[in-house]
Formats: structure tokens, sequence, C-alpha cells
């Protein structure tokens, strides 16, 4: 399967734990994006990287939320100290070329904060 | 923030009818996309539309764009139960116009009664 990959696919934690998402792009996409989605919502903009480079973030990207993309290949989303108001769906998409076009999702992992 | 706001938010029809969604969008756009999301799932890409095109057709799918009234609509032809779903528009901001990233709608649940 050469899609977009995303692990784990749901995730239990209880408040004021550490949690990390993985995605795995289709290989040749050059920029990465990662959205939330919370019940009977649209998915809303977190953060993109080009390459390894972070080009944008969301305000709604808190000081306890941190994506790296160190080689330009698989990114991590970690949330420090999670909140019951984090449980959502993160999902993960790519794409090649410019900022304009089709975006290609994974299938998502769920986060549920007790 | 959401730019999109899709219309209906809920919409059940029989099988064969055909299934009309609206969204409206704020700013100015380079282009707008429809997505599909099955209950759980990743979003998958439908349809892309640009900006100075008014009307697109792909298989049983039909999007109109009026840029002047900042609105779309996404036509499915001749429903099947497997079109259950929430759809989704998602716009891409002309430069300047907003995050580097789709701005998605809160979406159309649409159901198809067999």
């Amino acid at each position: 399967d050469t899609g977009v990959s995303q692990n784990p696919r749901h995730k239990i934690t209880k408040r004021g734990q550490n949690v990390t998402f993985r995605c795995d792009p289709i290989s040749e996409h050059n920029r990465l994006y990662w959205y939330r989605q919370t019940l009977g919502q649209g998915p809303e903009f977190l953060t993109y990287f080009q390459n390894e480079a972070q080009l944008e973030k969301s305000r709604l990207l808190s000081d306890r939320f941190s994506a790296e993309r160190p080689k330009g290949s698989f990114s991590t989303l970690e949330i420090q100290r999670t909140e019951q108001g984090d449980s959502a769906m993160y999902l993960c998409a790519s794409k090649t070329g410019g900022r304009t076009g089709e975006l290609f999702f994974g299938e998502g992992s769920r986060l549920t904060v007790l | 923030s959401q730019q999109g706001e899709e219309d209906p938010q809920a919409l059940s029809i029989q099988e064969g009818e055909n299934a009309t969604m609206n969204c409206s969008y704020k700013t100015s756009i380079n282009n707008l996309q429809w997505y599909r999301q099955n209950s759980g799932r990743g979003l998958v890409h439908l349809i892309l539309i640009r900006s100075n095109e008014r009307e697109k057709h792909s298989g049983r799918l039909r999007v109109t764009l009026d840029t002047s009234k900042k609105s779309s609509s996404l036509l499915i032809t001749a429903s099947r139960a497997a079109d259950t779903a929430s759809y989704f528009c998602a716009t891409d901001a002309a430069a300047g116009g907003g995050a580097d990233g789709l701005t998605f709608g809160k979406g159309t649940h649409l159901i198809i009664q067999p």
C-alpha cells in the first residue's frame, strides 16, 4: 500500500500524559500537513512541512503541541500534558508540487483523553 | 476557524435520487475542492474546480462555482447506498488570503436510504 499511513490508529490516554503520532506520507510527496477533526466538524489546519521545514503553524497549535519532519520523510506530532479537549481525530495529509492541488489523507489517529 | 459552510448539515434521500450540497466561503480562492469521508475514516478527494472555472464534471459528480457569490454546489446524480458519507468543501486561499493549507467547512452528512 503506497498511501499515507498513520500510527497508531487509536490511542486512549489519561489526562496529563504525553502522546506521539506518526505519519508516513506518500514517498514522493514533499508537502505534509496535520489537521485536527472533532466530532461533527470539518478538519482544522494545524501545521505543514515542505520537506523538513515547518513553514506554518496555526494558532490552534498550542505550546503543548510539537511537530517534526526530521529527514523530510515521516513526521511526528507530539502532544504533551494532554487535556480532555485534545480528544479528536488527528489527520495527516501529503501532496507533491506547489501549494495548490489535491491532498492525500491518511486514515487518521483517534485520540481519547480520559 | 472554518471558512466554508456547507448546507444542508444533513441530507437523507432515497437511492436513485439526486443529492445537492452547497458551500459558501469568505475569502478569495485559487480553487475549491470537495472531499468525501466515510465514518471514522480519512478524507478522499473527489473533485477540484479552479477559480476561473464555472462547472466541472466527474462521473456522477457535477460541481459548480460562482466566485461572485463565493459559493459552490456539489450534485451527485443517481445516488447509491454506497454514497452515504460526509462531504466537505475545502478552499485553497489565494496568496495572502489565509493559511497555506486547505480550509474545510463543517460538512454535509448524506444518507442514502436503500
